[in-house]
């Protein structure tokens, strides 16, 4: 089972650059989520998805953008990568909502560093 | 606010050692309480999730427990193996947060052979 993938598992990107951040998952999951990680602080919510074609903000939005085109890929756009954007980005993806008691599974990250 | 505070930041244990990490989280009640497990380089995985109305979770050698009174949760792990070294994080589903869960910062648990 791979679960959740997340690619690429490292990236550098100069100011101003953009990207995008590929997770899929393979557990026909309805929710997936996008978090960032800072060093010391809890994981934040930057977008999430109850399903295909429903996209909503978390936390920390600005500067990102998200699709769900399908149920199984949910990307994540950086368009004007800035110095505050470095983090560990991770991909979750649950059977159910938060207040269920489903856990989310996590990728393994995507660790960016903006230059 | 919604906050989840977690202690100690790090905590080094030898091997074959109990441990109890700590979480106090500000509102009550709540819909649940999640602990999980990172390993460096890697995503969280899930140990226990609770409810409100539960008092402790176990998933072998972790037991979670939970004190409405202290409004704090505990994670004892019993009988450390070197595999134990990674971060643990406590995750509170507040029931005014909609899909959202607060992170605490994680504990460091390093165990030494």
């Amino acid at each position: 089972n791979a679960g959740v993938t997340q690619t690429p598992k490292f990236r550098i990107l100069k100011i101003g650059q953009s990207m995008t951040l590929q997770c899929t998952q393979d557990m026909n999951h309805n929710y997936m989520y996008w978090y960032r990680q800072d060093p010391g602080m809890g994981l934040k919510l930057i977008y999430y998805s109850v399903g295909a074609g429903i996209t909503d903000k978390g936390e920390v939005p600005n500067g990102y953008n998200v699709s769900r085109s399908t149920t199984e890929d949910f990307p994540l756009r950086l368009e004007l990568a800035a110095p505050s954007q470095t983090s560990v980005y991770f991909c979750a993806s649950s059977s159910r909502g938060g207040t269920s008691n489903q856990p989310q599974h996590f990728g393994d990250g995507t660790r960016l560093s903006i230059l | 606010k919604n906050q989840v505070e977690q202690s100690p930041q790090s905590l080094i244990i030898l091997e074959g050692k109990n441990c109890t990490l700590q979480c106090n989280y500000t509102v009550s009640p709540f819909s649940n309480l999640r602990w999980y497990k990172q390993d460096t380089g890697r995503g969280p995985v899930s140990l226990t999730i609770m409810t409100f109305s539960e008092n402790t979770k176990s998933n072998g050698r972790y037991t979670a427990t939970l004190d409405a009174d202290t409004k704090q949760s505990s994670l004892h792990i019993t009988a450390s193996q070197l595999s134990d070294s990674a971060s643990y994080i406590c995750v509170v589903r507040y029931n005014n947060a909609g899909n959202m869960l607060t992170f605490g910062g994680g504990t460091r648990l390093m165990v030494k052979p």
